[in-house]
């Protein structure tokens, strides 16, 4: 089974501070994906990697960098947060072509 | 501006019903489309991919692709309680390996 996975489940932090969220997949996908999904909105693309140090920029990147220094790991750094980043936060993993996505269990991210 | 729609439901169906729920993407070079289940508070789970013209079935779970429509369709045949949840649609366009959703459809199947 494709197994991915986000650091934390639910987390909390202050305006202003820098947060790093990962994903660890253990499939040897070349895609990593980055979305946030809110009510209403839908799943919206932040940022996806195509391969290691390469990255692209999703439909909502301002507010957000990504890291991918592995194949397995691809980081979502929130530089300076705030209260309308708070959202939940989900990663997602694919080989390049047709097929699908795979995700992670999501991060609830809430800044206060 | 790859655009991926469906009704946002609630949809209602009684135990043991079908559940039609419906999509439709602007994309006409759209390849691959997919629906996923998504539980409240959980991340979107595969259900069912389809990549041609047709249907395709899987279990309880039909999926229907009319290219030339731009409409994708999830059947689901005698629905339980547990298929309660927001039905994801989603498409990859040609050439792209990103995922476009829709918004979402809520199901509610009762007892």
């Amino acid at each position: 089974d494709v197994k991915v996975t986000q650091s934390s489940r639910y987390l909390v932090k202050r305006t202003g501070e820098k947060v790093f969220l990962e994903c660890v997949q253990d499939m040897d996908h070349e895609n990593m994906f980055w979305y946030r999904q809110d009510p209403g909105l839908g799943l919206r693309l932040i940022y996806f990697s195509y391969d290691v140090k390469m990255k692209e920029k999703g439909d909502i990147p301002e507010g957000y960098s990504v890291s991918r220094e592995k194949k397995e790991r691809f980081s979502l750094i929130l530089e300076s947060a705030s209260t309308n980043q708070t959202s939940m936060y989900l990663c997602a993993s694919s080989l390049t072509g047709r097929t699908e996505a795979f995700f992670g269990q999501g991060t609830r991210l809430t800044v206060v | 501006q790859k655009e991926v729609e469906q009704n946002s439901g609630p949809l209602s169906v009684p135990e043991g019903a079908i559940a039609s729920l419906n999509c439709t993407y602007s994309d006409r070079g759209s390849q691959s489309f997919f629906w996923y289940r998504q539980y409240s508070g959980k991340s979107p789970e595969l259900i069912m991919s389809i990549y041609s013209n047709g249907d395709k079935e899987d279990g309880r779970f039909t999926a229907q692709l009319n290219k030339a429509s731009q409409y994708v369709s999830l059947l689901i045949r005698d629905s339980q309680p547990s298929d309660s949840a927001t039905y994801l649609c989603a498409v990859r366009g040609s050439g792209y390996s990103t995922l476009t959703f829709g918004k979402g459809t809520m199901l509610l199947v009762s007892p």
